[in-house]
């Protein structure tokens, strides 16, 4: 089993609609959780953490739901810049701090 | 601003070349980790490293090594280069405080073509 799996998509959305990416992870020692944004052809960037209280940041809002091991990210009135491919990525200390990637959601927004 | 730097952005090399990949990172973080990212496969680890010297094999490390002679510099090795390890590679470091990991910050990476 993944460590960590997402939805691929592609999820085409128009603009100013709401879309929600859901995550999922594996291993419940997992202690560090986070949503990063990849354009294409560019490095991946962190977008936001993901605490258990859960946290909001303008238009996103992640949630984590460690009782399902699951992670979400929310995007309220897309934009187009919102296009880009959304990467979820968790963290545990047990196995020498490494991170686990999801394979990643790609968003396109459409006019 | 975190900067991490890779030496190349687009190298072409043949089959059974040593290629060295370079990263260099300006905040002085403790950690450092190269990943490939491959269509489907998401990013995976091939080693990283918490200490001068001090090295850790990922998920993926078969057919690489890696060097730590600088806090600020980490390098992957392919010994002797294979097509099937043409990829995107992406070097990261991070900080690590009061036990937990921040964020990672990524170089641009380098595309490696293995003719």
């Amino acid at each position: 089993r993944k460590e960590v799996e997402q939805d691929p998509g592609p999820f085409n959305v128009p603009e100013g609609a709401t879309v929600a990416f859901n995550c999922t992870y594996s291993n419940s020692a997992s202690q560090s959780f986070f949503w990063y944004r990849q354009d294409c052809r560019k490095e991946p960037k962190l977008l936001m953490s993901v605490y258990s209280s859960g946290n909001e940041d303008g238009r996103f809002t992640a949630q984590l739901n460690r009782a399902s091991q699951y992670i979400s990210l929310l995007i309220r009135d897309s934009k187009l810049s919102d296009s880009a491919t959304y990467l979820c990525v968790v963290n545990r200390l047990n196995t020498g701090n490494q991170f686990y990637f999801g394979t990643g959601t790609s968003l396109t927004v459409i006019p | 601003d975190v900067k991490v730097t890779q030496s190349s952005r687009y190298l072409v090399k043949r089959t059974g070349e040593k290629v060295f990949l370079e990263c260099v990172q300006d905040m002085d973080h403790e950690n450092m980790f190269w990943y490939r990212q491959d269509p489907g496969l998401g990013l995976r680890l091939i080693y990283f490293s918490y200490d001068v010297k001090m090295k850790e094999k990922g998920d993926i490390p078969e057919g690489y090594s890696v060097s730590r002679e600088k806090k600020e510099r980490f390098s992957l090795i392919l010994e002797s280069a294979s097509t099937n390890q043409t990829s995107m590679y992406l070097c990261a470091s991070s900080l690590l405080t009061g036990g937990f990991y921040n964020e990672q910050f990524f170089g641009p990476g380098t595309r490696l073509t293995v003719l």
